[in-house]
């Protein structure tokens, strides 16, 4: 497709449980990027691909969190045994350059712990 | 620690008005801003940015100012339209950067 795919658009899991959110970025594009947005806030940094180099991720907020990116294109973040304050809405953009310029959104996974 | 701060949630304005959108940054690292507009349940999309050595870019109806000295920065538009109302976040990169980092972002509303 011609944007950045997301999947699912929204997810409503009981706390405790795993979920895994998918992202699909632009092809070719070599950066890729995971935020998240929780009520009333902006949004946050959570990691960060490119390329082949080791992820930066300095934005995970605790060991529940992590990422992969296979083949260098599709990205899974996953939230293991998920807690109330983990809802939010998860953005995944992707880059050409890696600089920072020219990111494109996906619409994001709005994520629901009940 | 907030290093690129809106500091007004919200901002209604009368169409064919000015609309002014302010950002603070406290990070001297930052070399290039930009501005992005969220509208509900879609991913933000990019609208205009600046580079550090400009102190003003404009498009359309669209002018981002850059004040360094004082680390702020403003988006105008002008005139204002319904169809501008969103969420609009400011966001900043280092030079040797690779992420952006956001504002809290302004829910702006432009009444017919």
């Amino acid at each position: 497709g011609a944007g950045v795919s997301q999947s699912p658009s929204n997810k409503v899991t009981e706390k405790g449980k795993d979920v895994e959110l998918r992202c699909d970025p632009i092809s070719g594009h070599t950066a890729l990027y995971w935020y998240r947005q929780s009520l009333g806030q902006g949004l946050e940094f959570l990691i960060y691909f490119q390329g082949n180099s080791a992820p930066d991720k300095s934005g995970l907020p605790s060991d529940r969190f992590s990422a992969e990116r296979t083949g260098g294109s599709v990205s899974t973040l996953t939230i293991q045994r998920t807690q109330q304050e983990d809802s939010a809405v998860y953005l995944c953009a992707s880059s050409f350059s890696g600089r920072g310029y020219g990111y494109t959104f996906g619409s994001g996974t709005r994520l629901t712990v009940v | 620690d907030q290093q690129v701060k809106q500091n007004s949630p919200s901002l209604s304005v009368q169409e064919g008005r000015i609309s002014i959108l302010n950002c603070d940054y406290t990070n001297s690292m930052f070399d290039y801003f930009l501005w992005y507009k969220k509208y509900p349940a879609e991913g933000p999309t990019f609208l205009i940015s600046i580079s550090s050595i400009k102190d003003k870019n404009e498009d359309g109806r669209f002018t981002v100012f850059l004040n360094k000295s004082a680390k702020h920065l403003s988006l105008h538009i002008v005139p204002s339209q319904p169809g501008d109302s969103a969420v609009y976040f400011c966001a900043a990169v280092e030079a040797s950067g690779s992420r952006l980092t956001f504002g809290e972002g302004t829910q702006l509303t432009v009444n017919p």
